[in-house]
């Protein structure tokens, strides 16, 4: 059973206009949420993270939005960049610091258009 | 800073034989974990481990052994390989102890083929 869901396998959005992904998750004990971004043959790559005491968290063009009660989570990246194109892959700890590793979604692949 | 090293980067097996997989990190974090992504599919947590001598399983740990003698260090060994271990292996680490919500790093991976 999988505790968290990338339902999209593929996104295509125009350079310059807003990507938002989305993941849902099922375990309630999930406290720490991450987006990871990964190219080919190269290891993920952390991109930014949200705690769930918080609803929201922004580091330059990436903001995440936490909904707890709906047990979804959203990246968006505004303004879509051609670099931007790669696997974003969703990933929840139950503790924190991840003492017990990470669990993922599948990912979404990104592909933004010029 | 290298960060996580995972060494070899590609390797092709024959069923039946065994190996190591290494990785070392130069962080100094206690907790270290280790994945393996298939085709369509996220990273599923085969081991981790929370300091030096400590190891745990995690998701898909059948086939699979690994220990942790130094903080720098975590292998994975493969004791007979199969098939389906046919994947590309990641390591990844996290400072641990009182840091809490920290990101773990991942190295770049090995990909193994076994035939």
């Amino acid at each position: 059973d999988q505790q968290v869901k990338q339902n999209s396998p593929s996104l295509s959005v125009q350079e310059g206009r807003i990507s938002i992904l989305n993941c849902d998750y099922t375990n309630s004990m999930f406290d720490y949420f991450l987006w990871y971004k990964k190219y080919p043959a190269e290891g993920p790559t952390f991109l930014i993270s949200i705690s769930s005491i918080k609803d929201k968290n922004e580091d330059g063009r990436f903001t995440v939005f936490l909904n707890k009660s709906a047990k979804h989570l959203s990246l968006h990246i505004v303004p879509s960049q051609p670099g931007d194109s790669a696997v974003y892959f969703c990933a929840a700890s139950a503790r924190g610091g991840g003492a017990d590793g990470l669990t993922f979604g599948k990912g979404t692949h990104l592909i933004i258009q010029p | 800073n290298a960060g996580v090293t995972q060494t070899p980067k590609f390797q092709v097996l024959k069923t039946g034989q065994s190996m190591t997989l290494q990785c070392a990190q130069d962080m100094n974090h206690e907790y270290m974990s280790w994945y393996r992504q298939d085709p369509g599919m996220g990273l599923r947590l085969i081991h981790y481990s929370v300091g030096a001598g400590i190891t745990d399983q995690g998701e898909v740990p059948n086939g699979y052994n690994v220990s942790r003698s130094t903080t720098e260090d975590f292998p994975l060994r493969l004791l007979s390989a199969a098939p389906s271990q046919t994947s590309v292996y990641f390591c990844a680490s996290t400072p641990g102890g009182s840091a809490v919500n920290q990101p773990q790093h991942f190295g770049d991976g090995t990909r193994l083929s076994i035939l």
